[in-house]
C-alpha cells in the first residue's frame, strides 16, 4: 500500500459525459501528479500540483482540468468524454519536488 | 524535450538465465527511477538512482546509472516467474516532471 488513495477504482460512462477522479496523497506529501495510461500511448504525464498550485503541465487536453485543494487532495475533471479517453488514470505523490513518486491504485475509466 | 527510451519493449526470458535491459534518456539528469507494474495494477517503486555510478540491488535485480552516457541498466540474475511484469524507467526533467519510458514487458518461461 503506497498510501495514495484514488477513487473511484472503476468508472463506466458514456461519451459526452463528465467525471471527476479524486486523489488523496500520502500524509505530508505536497506534490500530486496525474498520469494517464493507455495501451497505445503508454504512461503520459498530465499535470502536477505542489501545495495547491499548478507546477507543471503535460499532455493534458483542454477538456480536462485539475486542482489541488487546501487539504492537499486533488481532483481531475474530465469532460465531453470521448471513446479515446478510456484509460487508467493514476495519481502519484511525493514529499517535495524530489524523490520517487508513490502511485495510487489508479482509476479505470471506460467510455462507451 | 526530455525523451526516455527503453529497449527492448518485450523480452521473453528463460528461467534461470541472466538478462539486461536498458534505459536511455536524451537530456542531462542525475535522477533515475525504476518501477515495476503488474498487469492492471499500480506502479511500484524499485530503485532510485541519484548519481553517476550509482548501483542498487534488490534480490535478483540490480540497477545502475551512467549519467555521462545517459544510460541506466537493469540486470536480472537467474530469472524466475515472479519477475514477469512491465518495468518502467523514469527520469526527472524540467520542473521536476518525471518522464517515463514506454516500459519493457518481461515474460519468464520455464
Amino acid at each position: 500500500d503506497s498510501g495514495v488513495t484514488q477513487t473511484p477504482k472503476h468508472l463506466i460512462t458514456a461519451t459526452g459525459q463528465r467525471v471527476t477522479l479524486r486523489c488523496s496523497p500520502r500524509s505530508g506529501d505536497l506534490s500530486v501528479y496525474w498520469y494517464q495510461q493507455s495501451l497505445d500511448q503508454g504512461l503520459q504525464f498530465l499535470i502536477q500540483y505542489y501545495n495547491g498550485e499548478e507546477r507543471a503541465k503535460g499532455n493534458i487536453l483542454e477538456r480536462f482540468s485539475a486542482q489541488q485543494f487546501p487539504d492537499l487532495h486533488s481532483e481531475l475533471n474530465l469532460s465531453s468524454l470521448e471513446l479515446g479517453d478510456s484509460a487508467l488514470y493514476f495519481c502519484a505523490s511525493r514529499p517535495q519536488d524530489t524523490g520517487e513518486l508513490f502511485f495510487g491504485e489508479g482509476s479505470r475509466l471506460t467510455v462507451l | 524535450e526530455l525523451k526516455v527510451e527503453q529497449n527492448p519493449l518485450f523480452l521473453s526470458m528463460q528461467e534461470g538465465k541472466n538478462y539486461t535491459i536498458y534505459c536511455n534518456y536524451s537530456t542531462t539528469s542525475d535522477r533515475l527511477y525504476w518501477y515495476r507494474q503488474d498487469p492492471g495494477k499500480s506502479l511500484e517503486s524499485l530503485f532510485v538512482l541519484l548519481s553517476n555510478g550509482a548501483v542498487k540491488q534488490e534480490g535478483r535485480l540490480m540497477a545502475s546509472l551512467d549519467t555521462k552516457a545517459r544510460l541506466s541498466t537493469l540486470h536480472i540474475t537467474a530469472a524466475v516467474h515472479d519477475l514477469s511484469a512491465t518495468y518502467f524507467c523514469a527520469v526527472t526533467g524540467a520542473n521536476s516532471k518525471l518522464t517515463f519510458g514506454k516500459g519493457i514487458t518481461l515474460s519468464v518461461r520455464p
